[in-house]
C-alpha cells in the first residue's frame, strides 16, 4: 500500500517553462489537495477535488491548473513557470471529513 | 473564514523537559483539529485529531473552545523529537484544511 505517491521528487525549471506534478493515491480517497510549503509560510492550499470530476481553487491558485483524472490522480500544471513558483509541492487525499489527510513526499520545485 | 496561528516559529528545550506547543484558532463553527508534524526533510504525518483524544508519541492535545486554543503537550521531551510541527483545521462540512505557519521543535540533549 504505497499511500501518495507524487512525480518527480526534484526538479529545476528555467522561467517560462512549463511542467506537470503527478499525484496518484490508492487509498480510494474521495478528495484530493495540492499543497505549497514555504519557510516562515507554512502549507497553503493550491487547489482541491472534493470529489472525481471536480475541482476548486484555493489560497493560492494563480499560475496553476489541475486536472483530476479519475479518482487516483491529480495533476498539478505550470503553464509558465516563475521564480516565485520556487516551493515544495506537496499532494495529499482524505477519506472523509472525521478522518486526517494522508500526506505524499513531496515535489522540490527550483525556477531559475 | 478559518485561521491557524502558532505564535512560535522556534522553540528549543532541553531533553527531559516538559514541551508545549501553542496553537490558536479562529472558526466561527465547530472546527476539526490536528497537529502534523514533519521530521527533516520528509512527508508531513498525522499526530493527534482531537475527536480522537488519543496520545501519539507521548503528545497529548486538548481543544479548549473558550480560549480557542489546541496546544500540543509532552511531559518529557526527546531528542527525538525534533522537528517542524504544524497545527491545522478543518471546518464541518469543509474540505479545506487550513495550517499555521509552524513551530519547530529543537530537543536540546
Amino acid at each position: 500500500n504505497a499511500g501518495v505517491t507524487q512525480t518527480p521528487k526534484f526538479q529545476v525549471l528555467k522561467t517560462g517553462q512549463s511542467m506537470t506534478l503527478q499525484c496518484a493515491q490508492d487509498m480510494n480517497h474521495n478528495s484530493m489537495y495540492w499543497y505549497r510549503q514555504d519557510p516562515g509560510m507554512g502549507l497553503r492550499l493550491i487547489y482541491y477535488s472534493a470529489s472525481e470530476g471536480t475541482t476548486d481553487k484555493g489560497e493560492v491558485p494563480n499560475g496553476y491548473n489541475v486536472s483530476r483524472l479519475n479518482k487516483r490522480e491529480f495533476s498539478l500544471r505550470l503553464e509558465s513557470a516563475a521564480p516565485s513558483q520556487t516551493s515544495v509541492y506537496f499532494c495529499a487525499s482524505r477519506a472523509g471529513e472525521v478522518r486526517g489527510y494522508t500526506f505524499g513526499s513531496g515535489t522540490r520545485l527550483t525556477v531559475v | 473564514a478559518q485561521r491557524v496561528t502558532q505564535p512560535e516559529k522556534l522553540l528549543s528545550v532541553f531533553k527531559g523537559a516538559p514541551v508545549e506547543l501553542k496553537c490558536n484558532y479562529s472558526y466561527s463553527g465547530s472546527p476539526e483539529l490536528f497537529w502534523y508534524v514533519q521530521y527533516s526533510r520528509q512527508r508531513l504525518q498525522l499526530l493527534l485529531r482531537h475527536i480522537s483524544r488519543e496520545s501519539i508519541k507521548g503528545f497529548t492535545a486538548d481543544l479548549n473552545k473558550g480560549e480557542t486554543s489546541f496546544h500540543l503537550k509532552k511531559p518529557f521531551a526527546q531528542e527525538e523529537d525534533s522537528a517542524m510541527y504544524y497545527c491545522a483545521l478543518s471546518g464541518a462540512g469543509s474540505y479545506q484544511l487550513t495550517f499555521g505557519k509552524g513551530t519547530k521543535l529543537s530537543v536540546i540533549p
